[in-house]
């Protein structure tokens, strides 16, 4: 069955760096768009970035436009969110998430549980 | 960027009730629209994608309608495992954008 595990969450100060993990399994996960999306604390959901299978497109939300880069490793079936320059507003449940097979556009099916980030000082 | 907003932010109802959600997009996305489902300390799933079609294994009690500009989701027959909070999400550009969310809570 699919699964999305995320890891690498944790309290970091303002302006540090961290790096978010997303291993998958029961899938080919090199054949698929993957996406990150993330919701602080008691709000809505909100989308954060993109990348194609294969890794040649990636797409951003201007909040972390800049600060955020999203990879792929599709020998170790894992997404990555790098996040840098880090701000209090960043502080949010981060999910990875699964997008359609081979096309760049189309909504996500399945979702991890998620990993918490905290950025306080 | 594309706007998504939801109506209403909040509903209270009944088991058995039937209820709608409603989903305006602020520019013209044909049918790239998506329902998920979201309870208390759980990811969000997937219910409904392209408008219309359900996703693999949700209860046809869920239904979803519109193209362009305007959408609803539909539950019938509420049961106590459908509270929680519904959110849309337009697909037609990036970036992509969910609605603020409906939170729907036993009457």
């Amino acid at each position: 069955q699919v699964q999305l595990v995320e890891s690498g969450g944790g309290v970091v100060q303002p302006g540090r760096s961290l790096r978010l993990s997303c291993a998958a399994s029961g899938f080919p996960f090199g054949t698929y768009t993957m996406h990150w999306v993330r919701q602080a604390p008691g709000k809505g959901l909100e989308w954060v970035a993109v990348i194609s299978y294969q890794g040649s497109k990636k797409y951003y939300a201007d909040s972390v436009k800049g600060r955020f880069t999203i990879s792929r490793d599709d020998s170790n079936n894992t997404l990555y969110l790098q996040m840098s320059s880090l701000r209090p507003e960043d502080t949010a449940l981060y999910y990875c998430a699964r997008g359609p097979v081979v096309v760049y556009v189309g909504t996500t099916d399945y979702w991890g549980q998620g990993t918490l980030v905290a950025v306080s000082s | 960027d594309i706007q998504m907003t939801q109506s209403p932010s909040s509903l209270s109802a009944s088991v058995g009730d039937r209820v709608t959600i409603t989903c305006r997009a602020s520019q013209d996305i044909s049918n790239y629209l998506a329902w998920f489902q979201q309870k208390p300390g759980q990811a969000p799933k997937s219910l409904i994608y392209a408008a219309s079609a359900l996703q693999s294994g949700v209860p046809s009690k869920f239904s979803g309608s519109g193209s362009g500009t305007d959408f609803t989701l539909t539950i019938s027959s509420l049961q106590p495992e459908d509270f929680g909070s519904y959110y849309c999400q337009q697909y037609d550009n990036y970036p992509y954008s969910f609605g603020q969310g409906t939170k729907l809570e036993i009457k």
